[in-house]
């Protein structure tokens, strides 16, 4: 069975300040692709990134990054610099080896960003 | 480009009424599924499809019913809606790659039930 585990339910920060969204998982297989989703308030899903379990690189984009740990299972997403946009609701999600289409989510964190 | 269109945008149905939520992508995507979207419980899978004439269940799928007749349209259909049934839908849709293909979503239908 698959889980993931997004234990913030709620983050606030003052704008400018950093910030990071935690995401824990759990699989039973070798192959699988983590994904970050965003939520903006209009209610449509942003894709922002995926990470296959062989890739352990960080991965930076402008104020995004993404830093993946397959020993402790987690993938953590941190904002820099945050801005009033990225006020959102941000989910974390797995999907299993090749052939398992589904795609596992987390139950999100809802990030404001306080201007 | 279209991506995945779903209708309505909003509804509301009395309890034990019936209707489809439709679905549909110009992607020529394989594999199709649809999610709902609760306060505090994130996206769950309801029924998923991995090409025409193949449906499966996924985590939620009692009262629920679904039909992949062709690539581009993927229905879910409430047989006799519940009060438990209202949430926020969204139907999706992944290429069958090499895996870890990543979904696209439609812009959600947001169903109440009285």
């Amino acid at each position: 069975a698959q889980k993931v585990t997004q234990a913030q339910t709620e983050i606030s920060v003052v704008e400018k300040e950093d910030v990071t969204l935690d995401c824990v998982y759990e699989t039973r297989d070798t192959t699988y692709y983590l994904f970050w989703y965003k939520q903006p308030p209009s209610g449509e899903l942003v894709f922002l990134i995926r990470r296959n379990s062989f890739d352990e690189q960080n991965e930076i984009s402008g104020r995004y990054s993404w830093n993946f740990q397959k020993s402790t299972s987690s993938f953590n997403f941190t904002i820099t610099a945050s801005q009033v946009v990225d006020s959102a609701v941000y989910f974390c999600a797995l999907k299993g080896r090749i052939g398992n289409e589904k795609l596992t989510f987390g139950t999100g964190t809802r990030l404001t960003i306080i201007p | 480009n279209a991506g995945v269109t779903q209708t309505p945008k909003f509804q509301v149905l009395k309890t034990g009424q019936s209707m489809t939520l439709q679905c549909a992508q110009d992607m020529n995507h394989e594999y199709m599924s649809w999610y709902r979207q609760d306060p505090g419980m994130g996206l769950r899978l309801i029924h998923y499809s991995v090409g025409a004439g193949i449906t499966d269940q996924g985590e939620v799928p009692n009262g629920y019913n679904v039909s992949r007749s062709t690539t581009e349209d993927f229905p879910l259909r409430l047989l006799s809606a519940a009060p438990s049934q209202t949430s926020v839908y969204f139907c999706a849709s992944s290429p069958r790659g090499r895996g870890g293909e990543k979904l696209f979503f439609g812009s959600g239908t947001q169903l109440s039930v009285l």
